[in-house]
């Protein structure tokens, strides 16, 4: 079965407002998680990372949260623009091998507006 | 900065033809992937490939797949006999370990007829 989902298929915000993506999973022996940012037409691409032993990263004007606890990580983008607008994935290493193959959840489309 | 790149853009093909799918991960990268996404549906993981042979694959990867790496620079995902199935968007990856972020091309879309 799937692991990784999302709570929201759309979000909607207003440009310079703060916005939230939801992720939640159900493998608690997980201890890797990515966000990636899928443009229309393009490929994902890598946002941000997090393992288990954090509870917060920051990047440029992205922040992961990861609460073990309940089993669920956020993407925080600060003062959104809209080129951040796209489709975002959570994703986690599939039990594997020698490969980390990706498990990703279905996508949440958040849209900005101005 | 190095690019995963693909081709071609847009492929149509009949249905039970045989396409390759090309792709040229970044240079010095050893761990490669192909992904695909179904119209609307999220990503979904096909196979892994590291040191000349697969290392991982998913159910969606059956005997009508494969991939090869046939020479220094590109890596290619065959499909002998396609279905209509098969339509949907093919994303190739590489990375530099097997830990690293997984850099992903712009993609193929297949279309089967």
């Amino acid at each position: 079965g799937e692991s990784v989902g999302l709570h929201l298929p759309t979000l909607s915000v207003q440009e310079g407002d703060n916005s939230i993506i939801n992720c939640a999973y159900s493998n608690s022996a997980s201890d890797y998680f990515i966000w990636y940012k899928q443009e229309s037409g393009k490929g994902p691409q890598f946002i941000i990372d997090i393992r288990s032993n954090m509870d917060k990263r920051q990047g440029q004007r992205v922040t992961v949260l990861l609460n073990k606890t309940v089993k669920h990580l956020s993407l925080q983008i600060a003062a959104t623009q809209p080129g951040d607008s796209a489709v975002y994935f959570c994703a986690e290493p599939l039990p594997q091998g020698s490969g980390y193959a990706l498990n990703f959840g279905k996508g949440t489309s958040l849209l900005v507006t101005p | 900065e190095p690019e995963v790149t693909q081709t071609p853009s847009h492929q149509v093909t009949q249905m039970g033809q045989e396409v390759i799918l090309r792709c040229v991960p970044i240079s010095n990268h050893l761990y490669f992937y192909w992904y695909r996404q179904i119209l609307g549906q999220k990503v979904e993981f096909l196979v892994s490939f590291y040191n000349n042979e697969i290392s991982e694959k998913s159910e969606i990867f059956d005997d009508q797949f494969s991939v090869e790496r046939p020479d220094g620079s590109n890596f290619t995902l065959k499909i002998r006999s396609t279905k209509l199935e098969d339509s949907a968007m093919y994303f190739c990856a590489s990375s530099a370990s097997s830990a690293d972020e997984q850099y992903f091309g712009p993609g193929t879309r297949l279309t089967v007829t």
